[in-house]
This record gives C-alpha cells, structure tokens and sequence, in this order.
C-alpha cells in the first residue's frame, strides 16, 4: 500500500531560521500530496497542497513541490516564528482512497 | 459554527465499558473517516465511508465498530474498551473532486484515556 517516510522530530529552531520537513512517498500512480499542520490542542488542517508533478504548494510562507522523479514534497519556509510552533504531517492522496499520512514532524520554534 | 464536530471532546472510562464516540459535519460531505493519533506513531486509520451505505476497515479497525446513521453522522464505537485504545481519536470528512482525491476537513478531536 501507500505509504510516506517523513524526518523525525522534534525539530527545534531559532526564531528567523530556515525551516526544511523532508518527506517522501510511496504510490501507486501520481496522487495529490497534501501538507498538514496540527496546533497545539487542536485537529489537523490543510497547510498547502499540489495536484501533479512539478506543482508548487504555498501558504503562510510554507512551499514544497511536487517531486515526481524522487517521489519527495519537501516543505520549506525561509524564516520561521514563534507561532510555527505545531506538528506536520506529511500525506499522498489517490483517487478514492483515503489520505495516508506520515508520522509528523513536531517543530518547536524559540524566540 | 465548526464545520466538523465530535463529542465528547474528551472522556475518561474504563476498561471493559463500551463506548460511542460521535461526529457530525455541515460540509455537506460524503466522505467521513475515523483515525486516531498516539504520540510517535502519528495518524492510523481506523474506518472509513464513501457514502451511507459505505463501510470499510482501514489499517487498525480491531476492536472498533461504526455506523454511518446518515450523510451528516458517523459514529465510532468501542464495543468493551481496553487501555490501549487510550489516544486522541479525530473523524474527518472529504469531497472527492474532480480528481477523486481532496483535503480532508478535520474536527477537533476527542481525548479518550482507558483506565
């Protein structure tokens, strides 16, 4: 089955740091990869998303794209803060099958 | 109004009791999902239902059952629950798009410890 590899946490970073969540996947055919971060305390939510190779997913300052030949949708961001702080998870889509998601990277960032 | 919603958002019982653990969404969705989290091991599923008259066990649906009593509801029960089962339980719904494939809306989670 599907399945996603993401690095493990917890990462830990400065205030103002680059910010790079590896995550890679395996599926059958090319799914939809999603990114989703969960705040402290509460569900998941869509953090940004890419539909096929080569798209590039971006929101709040986070972008991963969509890698076909390494089977990767690595997220970035180039400065973080102190409300980055939250756990993201990492998830391929196929058609009609549910989200598989990786384990979750939890990201402490301090002032 | 949230859009996904469950209850009890959190709930202490013991072991052996049976237990229903309830999501209700105004998304207009078929598709709703059950999974649970437990720290390093992040999020399992549990069942899932393309529609009313769609059930079907996901990667860990031992000891668990559900029922989808309408579009709108779909409820997860522990028929004699045990300490294991102890976790953070999250239901989710989806639209499937153009593509069959789209984001699943979170509810806020429900807290479950078995004593």
């Amino acid at each position: 089955g599907d399945s996603v590899t993401q690095m493990e946490g917890p990462v830990t970073l400065s205030e103002e740091a680059f910010l790079t969540i590896n995550c890679t996947y395996t599926a059958t055919g090319y799914p939809s990869l999603f990114w989703y971060v969960q705040y402290p305390g509460e569900g998941l939510q869509l953090l940004l998303k890419a539909t096929k190779a080569d798209d590039k997913g971006s929101n709040k300052g986070f972008e991963a794209t969509y890698r076909k030949e390494t089977t990767s949708f690595h997220l970035e961001k180039g400065s973080v803060q102190v409300s980055d702080s939250a756990v993201y998870f990492c998830a391929p889509g196929r058609r009609n099958t549910p989200l598989v998601f990786g384990k979750g990277t939890r990201l402490s960032v301090i002032a | 109004d949230a859009d996904v919603t469950q209850t009890p958002r959190n709930r202490i019982t013991k072991t052996g009791k049976r237990i229903m653990l309830e999501c209700s969404q105004t998304k207009g969705h078929d598709r709703m999902y059950w999974y649970r989290q437990d720290p390093g091991l992040g999020l399992r599923l549990i069942y899932y239902s393309f529609d009313v008259k769609d059930i079907n066990k996901g990667e860990i649906s031992d000891g668990y059952s559900v029922s989808r009593q309408a579009q709108a509801k779909f409820s997860l029960s522990l028929e004699s629950a045990i300490p294991n089962q102890t976790a953070l339980y999250f239901c989710a719904t989806s639209d499937p798009g153009q593509e069959g494939t789209s984001e699943q809306y979170f509810g806020p989670g429900t807290r479950l410890t078995v004593t």
